[in-house]
């Protein structure tokens, strides 16, 4: 998963907190994305970004926020932490026909 | 209707057999049509893409894109137990109000054993 860098690895919230999950990228491509891993859901995309200064809404976006800083950096915000936002996150980024991933941020929420 | 429906498996198939994976979507502006590999604990990778309805070979793998009738699929052909992994299909806007949109089915968990 070369160019991706995903932080924390893992995580362990209390209901209501909030955080921030960090991602990025050394590959200097537009395309920037968040998903969310689910048991039998596949990847569900919260939030992607085509390029620096825009984001668009994915199918899962309720209960997060997103900011694209600059071409670099994708960073992803639960406000208000709820057990149902206990996942595997992944960023991942990407330019045409390929998206690289990162390693994941295993997130449980209590 | 979700955009990109994948059927879910699980399927275990024993060294050697042939594979197919297949997905259905809905959007008929959808120009990239990809296949992504998933180990256990790690992000996906790209298996292959294609435009375009028709085939694209590669080694083992072949991918299939019928655009008239919104269908994909991957075989792989001579399954080894090292193919044993989640396949998931993906497909990219490449046009219009959701450009840059990587869409992903819900994954197929395939098992190949010796």
């Amino acid at each position: 998963n070369a160019g991706v860098t995903q932080t924390p690895k893992f995580q362990v919230l209390k209901t209501g907190q909030s955080m921030t999950l960090q991602c990025a990228q050394d590959m200097n491509h537009n395309s920037m994305y968040w998903y969310r891993q689910d048991p039998g859901m596949g990847l569900r995309l919260i939030y992607y970004s085509a390029s620096e200064g825009t984001t668009d809404k994915g199918e899962v976006p309720n209960g997060y926020n997103v900011s694209r800083l600059n071409k670099r950096e994708f960073s992803l915000r639960l406000e208000s932490a709820a057990p149902s936002q206990t996942s595997v996150y992944f960023c991942a980024e990407g330019e045409n026909t390929e998206a690289f991933f990162g390693q994941g941020t295993r997130l449980t929420v209590v | 209707q979700k955009e990109v429906e994948q059927d879910p498996g699980p399927l275990s198939v024993p060294e050697g057999a042939i594979v197919s994976l297949n997905c259905t979507y809905s959007n008929s502006a959808f120009q990239y049509f990809m296949w992504y590999r998933q180990y256990s604990r790690k992000g996906p990778e790209l298996l292959m893409y294609t435009y375009s309805s028709g085939n694209k070979e590669d080694g083992r793998f072949t991918a299939q894109v019928d655009k008239s009738s919104k269908y994909i699929s991957l075989f792989i052909r001579d399954s080894q137990p090292s193919d044993s992994a989640t396949y998931l299909c993906a497909i990219l806007n490449a046009g219009g109000t959701s450009y840059g949109k990587l869409t992903f089915g819900q994954g197929t968990i395939l098992t190949v054993h010796p």
